[in-house]
């Protein structure tokens, strides 16, 4: 079975902070994502990495950097965090296929900024 | 620019009720099509997905999804839901040959027993 792992369930931060989001795959998988998942707005797309250091902004980009520096690690950073950025970070994986393009989901960090 | 689009965020129904969930997409060509479902607390987890051949799709618990070029949708069945089927299901999609995937902004369903 595919595992997407984020480092945390559970984060709280003070606004103004530097915040790390870690998440993890163990299915040599060459895409991995991040979204944020709101109320009524379903799962927008940060970030997206397709390999190793390379990396394509998503719809809602602005406040956050990633970084990949091994194919099975992708970090999601939120330079200064803000109230706005409260919200459910899902991390994503999936082949790099041109038909099977599935991913597969970690259990999500709920952040809460302060 | 939403490339995915899902109808009707919140829907309620009885058991045994019969459930249809729109969702439309804006790519033209070859797609791939997901439906996915978040159980309360849980992760996304795939229903089910179409790539290519058969329109229909049977999926896991008794869904199902049509493919309908022509309407460019990929609306998700269910003939008989059950308490258990509450739940946000989400529709997402990638256009033939790239990965980026796109997510509809999903449909709260609740069963009343």
């Amino acid at each position: 079975d595919v595992k997407v792992t984020q480092s945390s369930r559970y984060l709280v931060k003070r606004t103004g902070e530097k915040v790390f989001l870690e998440c993890v795959q163990d299915m040599d998988h060459e895409n991995m994502f991040w979204y944020r998942q709101d109320p009524g707005l379903g799962l927008r797309l940060i970030y997206f990495s397709y390999d190793v250091k390379m990396k394509e902004k998503g719809d809602i980009p602005e406040g956050y950097s990633v970084s990949r520096e091994k194919k099975e690690r992708f970090s999601l950073i939120l330079e200064s965090a803000s109230t706005n950025q409260t919200s459910m970070y899902l991390c994503a994986s999936s082949l790099e296929s041109v038909m099977n393009t599935e991913a597969f989901f970690g259990q999500g960090t709920r952040l809460t900024v302060v | 620019a939403q490339s995915v689009s899902q109808h009707n965020h919140h829907v309620i129904l009885s058991e045994a009720a019969s459930l249809e969930l729109g969702c439309n997409y804006s790519y033209g060509g070859t797609v791939n099509l997901f439906w996915y479902v978040q159980y309360p607390g849980q992760h996304l987890q795939l229903l089910l997905k179409y790539f290519s051949g058969d329109p229909l799709v049977k999926g896991i618990k008794g869904f199902e999804a049509e493919f309908i070029k022509s309407k460019f949708s990929f609306n998700l069945r269910k003939p008989s839901v059950q308490w258990s089927d509450t739940a946000e299901y989400f529709c997402a999609g990638t256009p033939y040959g790239n990965n980026r995937l796109a997510f509809g902004k999903g449909n709260q369903v609740v069963v009343i027993p």
